[in-house]
């Protein structure tokens, strides 16, 4: 099955950019969403396909994927981003087609 | 408002069976694919089982294939998921969450309902 790998954990310095990446067999090739979940609350939807934010996510987050890593940009990073992300892929050639990488803790420092 | 509201868990020993509900309302329940994901301790998010609007089509994780079960019906604007031969490892918090056809991401999310399997 189709395997999704991020970092443990990243930390950046308030008012830094944060990158945390996710890295899949040609990943480039497939549609990648990230999830952002505090504690204590549900995932929310910060990117889908690959780049687009849902209405009300700030500018601040990004992402982009190429090759075999997907990167989800947290510019200008504020307090209030510390949490976990993750990223999710469809993989349709598969019969267990939802994938979610392992997570990554971000730290702001 | 959109909303999704889960319902069902609880403890159960091991190789006991629980069936999780997942209520949607503010949106045309029967447009939507559905998806469950569950969240153990101390580790990150896991998606569980798909269901199709129509319920037509349906995919499952390998850990959980052979002992869960996605349905939904439509009429109720309700999503369910039923686990026999349930283990310790599936100790989780259970999301249902709405999907978007096509590229399959999850784009509302219910505050989750807790499983617990202990002996």
């Amino acid at each position: 099955s189709y395997v999704l790998t991020q970092p443990p954990s990243v930390s950046v310095a308030p008012g830094q950019t944060a990158r945390i990446t996710c890295g899949g067999d040609n990943i480039g090739s497939k549609s990648v969403h990230w999830y952002q979940q505090k504690p204590g609350q549900a995932p929310v939807l910060v990117i889908y396909d690959d780049g687009d934010r849902p209405s009300g996510i700030p500018e601040r987050f990004s992402g982009s994927s190429s090759g075999n890593t997907a990167t989800l940009t947290i510019s200008r990073v504020e307090a209030g981003d510390e949490a976990d992300y993750s990223c999710q892929v469809w993989d349709s050639s598969s019969d267990h087609p939802g994938v979610f990488g392992g997570g990554t803790r971000l730290t702001v420092l | 408002e959109v909303q999704l509201v889960e319902s069902g868990g609880g403890w159960v020993q091991p190789g006991g069976s629980l069936r999780l509900s997942c209520e949607g309302s503010g949106f045309t329940f029967r447009s939507y694919d559905m998806t469950w994901v569950r969240r153990a301790p101390g580790k990150g998010l896991e998606w569980i089982a798909y269901i199709s609007g129509s319920g037509e089509f349906v995919y499952y994780a390998e850990s959980v294939t052979g002992r869960f079960t996605i349905t939904r019906v439509n009429a109720r604007d309700s999503l369910f998921l039923q686990m026999n031969s349930l283990r310790v490892g599936d100790t989780a918090l259970y999301y249902c969450a709405r999907g978007a056809s096509g590229s399959h991401y999850m784009d509302v999310w219910g505050k989750g309902t807790t499983v617990t399997v202990s002996s």
